[in-house]
């Protein structure tokens, strides 16, 4: 009964090629977030979405779309893949977009990018 | 970036407290302190949070400064499935900001 799950696991491409992850959560949370954590294993956050609207954008190229068809789902998309978007990248979700409880964020198991 | 220092690793005896300790010295009054772990290769874990007051739950104690510039994360009996990275974060609102955390090695 998974809180927060990630599809797929594993994703080994060519570059230049375009792929999606998707993401999903079962805990009613309104909030929802991606993370990309690098071949050094910093953790940084890339977007956010609360109640399907865009809230954080830090920076990121435009190659990489976020999409939430519902506040249950948050999806990546990449176009033209890079040797450089390598990486584990994380989903997670939080009740809300405040503070204390409300911001205590799950995560989901992680999608290992593997750009070739 | 992140604005809290924490030491690169530890190491601690299987059965002993772990304790885990984190300078945030540029906390506002509103921020609350988090802290989760990551055990290799799995997603970060959400482990206990706290604004002024010693908080304590089913995985970890908090223990926070009264002047709230440095925190303690104390793991009472630790198992070697302790052993993973701790990140402790005080930048919670709407995002957090993760820094590089201290590896924590439970052996036994």
């Amino acid at each position: 009964d998974t809180a927060v799950s990630q599809t797929p696991k594993y994703l080994v491409t060519q570059m230049g090629n375009d792929k999606s992850i998707k993401c999903e959560q079962n805990l009613g949370h309104d909030t929802m977030y991606w993370y990309k954590q690098d071949s050094k294993k910093f953790l940084k956050i890339m977007f956010s979405y609360n109640n399907k609207e865009l809230i954080i954008n830090e920076t990121v190229p435009n190659r990489f779309s976020p999409k939430s068809p519902d506040k249950a789902h948050l999806n990546l998309h990449i176009n033209s893949l890079e040797l450089g978007d390598s990486a584990v990248y994380f989903c997670a979700s939080s009740l809300g977009a405040g503070t204390g409880l409300q911001e205590t964020q799950y995560f989901g198991p992680g999608t290992r990018l593997l750009v070739l | 970036d992140a604005k809290t220092t924490q030491p690169t690793s530890m190491d601690c005896a299987e059965g002993r407290a772990a304790n885990l300790p984190c300078n945030h010295s540029t906390i506002s009054g509103n921020e609350y302190v988090y802290w989760y772990r990551q055990i290799h290769s799995q997603g970060p874990q959400y482990i206990i949070h706290g604004l002024k007051n010693n908080e304590t739950n089913e995985m970890a104690s908090l223990i926070i400064t009264e002047d709230r510039k440095s925190s303690t994360l104390i793991l009472p009996h630790a198992t070697l499935r302790d052993t993973a990275v701790y990140y402790c974060i005080d930048r919670g609102f709407q995002k957090l900001v993760f820094g590089t955390g201290t590896r924590l090695l439970v052996s036994p």
